[in-house]
Formats: C-alpha cells, structure tokens, sequence
C-alpha cells in the first residue's frame, strides 16, 4: 500500500510569489490535514480536509488556503510569500471516519519551502 | 481545546543508557495520546499510541511509554537507546468522540552520543 506522497520535496521562492503544494493521501484515506513544521514553533496545525470539505482550521492568515480533490488528493497554496513562510509543510491522511477515528495521523516525507 | 507541553527542547544521552522523554498535556474531555518520531529529512512516523485499556504502551524499535491520568503525562521511556534512536519526538493528543484533529506538543530532539 503506498504512503503518502508529497511534491514537490523542495522548493525555493521569492517574497511576494506564491507556492502550490500537493499530497497525495493513502489510498482510500478521505481525510488530509495540513501541518507547518518550524525549528521552535513545531508543528502547527494548518487545515483539514474531509471529503472536499474543510472540516477544521488552524490560525494562519488567509494567505494560506487548500483544497481537496474528489479523489482525496490535497493541494495548499500560500500566496504572498513572507520570509516567515519558510517551513517544512507536512501532510498526513486518516481515514476521517468518525467511528473509525483514532487520531492517528500517516504522514509524508514533506515539502521544504525556502523563502529568499 | 487540548494541548500538550514537551518541557525538554533537547536531550543528550550515552548509547545504551536510558532514557525518558516528558510529556504533560491538557484536556478537559478523554482523549487518546501518542508519541511520533522524525528521522532528519523525514515526515513523522507513529511510535506508539494510548486509546484505552493498560496503561503501559509499547511501541516500535524499544519504546513504551505510561499513560497517568492523575499527572496527565505520557512519557516515553527506553531502557537502553542506540545511536539509530537519534531523532526528534513528538508528543500528541487527540480528543476523543467523532473526528477530532491532532494536537503536537514542540518536540524533543533526542541526541544519542555514542
């Protein structure tokens, strides 16, 4: 069974650019979440998607959105690129069934995004 | 809301001795808690996990950890670490009842010096 798949693994940006990310979910996992991964902040919960729908949000400016596909694939897009924005954006799919929910997350390699 | 605390940023131990890695967190409602580890230039990978039942958890690669109620904690313990353990781990609760999402505490950067 694959894991999840995250592209691209890096990526260098300038300020005021923006950046497309994508995940693709363990196959038949409906839910995709979100995590921006900073030295000191940890991980910081970005969104969640549950069947195209955003079931859940993190406190992060409106610069920074997402989307989820009919087939559970993910993408988050952060316009207005700030030097704050460097970050390793994580992915992680579950299930998201509410009676099979256990919490537990399967997550990808991430996305390296430098902002110069 | 939840949270989780990681009092120590960084931990330093000899290869073979043991080691402990704190973790409190915060929840006025039950919850399920686990520990996650990340290798350099990796995503996070689960370690172990608490939903219900025995207190005493063990998990991949030597790790258990204890889940106590009374001091909200739920630290991992190995009883002997190898320089392979070098890696950060990270403490997380989720509530528990419908979907919930996952808190992350700020991790501990475990350095096993050989």
């Amino acid at each position: 069974k694959a894991g999840v798949t995250q592209t691209p693994r890096y990526l260098i940006k300038t300020r005021g650019q923006q950046v497309t990310l994508s995940c693709s979910p363990i196959s038949g996992h409906r839910s995709v979440s979100w995590y921006q991964q900073t030295p000191g902040q940890g991980l910081q919960f970005l969104f969640e998607y549950f069947s195209e729908t955003q079931r859940n949000k993190g406190n992060f400016p409106g610069r920074f959105s997402g989307r989820q596909f009919s087939n559970s694939r993910s993408e988050m897009n952060v316009s207005t690129l700030e030097l704050g924005d460097s970050a390793l954006y994580l992915c992680a799919s579950s299930s998201g069934l509410a009676d099979a929910n256990t919490g537990e997350l399967f997550f990808g390699e991430g996305s390296r995004l430098t902002v110069l | 809301a939840q949270s989780v605390t990681q009092l120590d940023s960084q931990v330093p131990v000899f290869e073979e001795a043991p080691v402990e890695l704190r973790c409190n967190y915060s929840s006025s409602v039950s919850v399920y808690l686990f520990w996650y580890v990340q290798y350099p230039n990796q995503g996070l990978q689960l370690l172990l996990k608490y939903l219900s039942g025995s207190t005493l958890v063990k998990g991949i690669n030597g790790f258990e950890a204890e889940f106590n109620k009374s001091q909200t904690s739920f630290h991992l313990r190995k009883p002997s670490v190898h320089i392979s353990d070098t890696a950060e781990y990270f403490c997380a609760v989720s509530r528990r009842g419908g979907y919930q999402k996952v808190t992350f505490g700020t991790g501990t950067k475990l350095q096993v010096i050989p």
